[in-house]
C-alpha cells in the first residue's frame, strides 16, 4: 500500500537558518503531494501541494519539488521565523478518493 | 466562507460507552473524510463520505462508523469505547472525491476515554 516516510524530529534551528524536512514516499500511479502544518491545539493546514512530477509548490516562503525519480517531496524554507515552531506533515493522495496517507510528523522548534 | 466546524470539541466518555461525533463541511463541499491522531500511530484514515455514500474506508474495527446526510454534514460514531480510542478525531471537507482537489480540516474534536 501506499506510504509516506518523513524524517524524525524535533528539528531546532535558529531564527533565520535554512529548513529542510526530507519526505519520500511509496505509491502506486501518480498520486499529489501535499504538506500540511499543524500549530499547538488545531487541526490541520495546507501549506503546500504538487499534482504532477517536477510540479513545485511554494508558500509563505515554503518550497517543494516533487520529484519522481527519487520519489521525494523535500520541504525547504531560506529563512524559518519563530512563528514558524509547528509540526509539519508530508501526505499523498492516490487517485481515487480523498484518502490522504500521512508520514509521522515532523516537530519544528525556531529559537529565537 | 465559513471553514470546517467540529462539535463537541472536547469530550471526555468511560469505557464502553459510545459517542457520536459531528462535522459541518465548508458550504458546497460533498466530501467529508475523517481521520484520528494519536501520538503513537499518528494521523490515520477512517472513512471518506461522498455524496451520502461511504467512498473508503481504513482499517479500522467496525466499532468505528460513520454517516453523510443530504446537506453534507456527516457524524461519525464509535461505539464500545476502549482506552485506545482516545484521540484527537480530524475530519475535512473537500468540494469533489478524488482528482487534486485540497481538502480542508476542522479544528478536531479531542475525545478521552477514561
Amino acid at each position: 500500500g501506499d506510504s509516506v516516510t518523513q524524517m524524525e524530529g524535533p528539528v531546532t534551528l535558529s531564527e533565520e537558518a535554512f529548513l529542510t524536512i526530507n519526505c519520500t514516499y511509496t505509491a502506486t500511479g501518480y498520486p499529489s503531494l501535499f504538506w500540511y502544518v499543524q500549530y499547538p491545539g488545531e487541526g490541520l493546514q495546507l501549506l503546500l501541494k504538487a499534482t504532477k512530477a517536477d510540479d513545485k509548490g511554494s508558500n509563505k516562503g515554503f518550497e517543494a519539488t516533487y520529484r519522481k525519480e527519487t520519489t521525494s517531496f523535500h520541504l525547504e524554507k531560506g529563512s524559518v521565523q519563530v512563528s514558524d515552531s509547528a509540526v509539519y506533515f508530508c501526505a499523498l493522495k492516490g487517485n481515487a478518493g480523498n484518502m490522504l496517507t500521512f508520514g509521522g510528523g515532523t516537530r519544528l522548534m525556531v529559537k529565537p | 466562507k465559513a471553514g470546517v466546524t467540529q462539535t463537541p470539541r472536547y469530550l471526555i466518555k468511560t469505557r464502553g460507552q459510545q459517542v457520536t461525533l459531528s462535522c459541518s463541511p465548508i458550504s458546497g463541499h460533498r466530501s467529508v473524510s475523517w481521520y484520528q491522531q494519536t501520538p503513537g500511530q499518528g494521523l490515520q484514515f477512517l472513512f471518506e463520505y461522498f455524496s451520502e455514500t461511504q467512498r473508503n474506508k481504513g482499517n479500522f474495527p467496525g466499532r468505528f462508523s460513520g454517516r453523510q446526510f443530504s446537506n453534507s454534514r456527516s457524524e461519525m460514531n464509535v461505539s464500545t469505547l476502549e482506552l485506545g480510542d482516545s484521540a484527537l478525531y480530524l475530519c475535512a471537507s473537500s468540494p469533489e472525491s478524488g482528482g487534486a482537489y485540497e481538502q480542508y480540516f476542522g479544528p478536531g474534536t479531542r475525545l478521552t476515554v477514561t
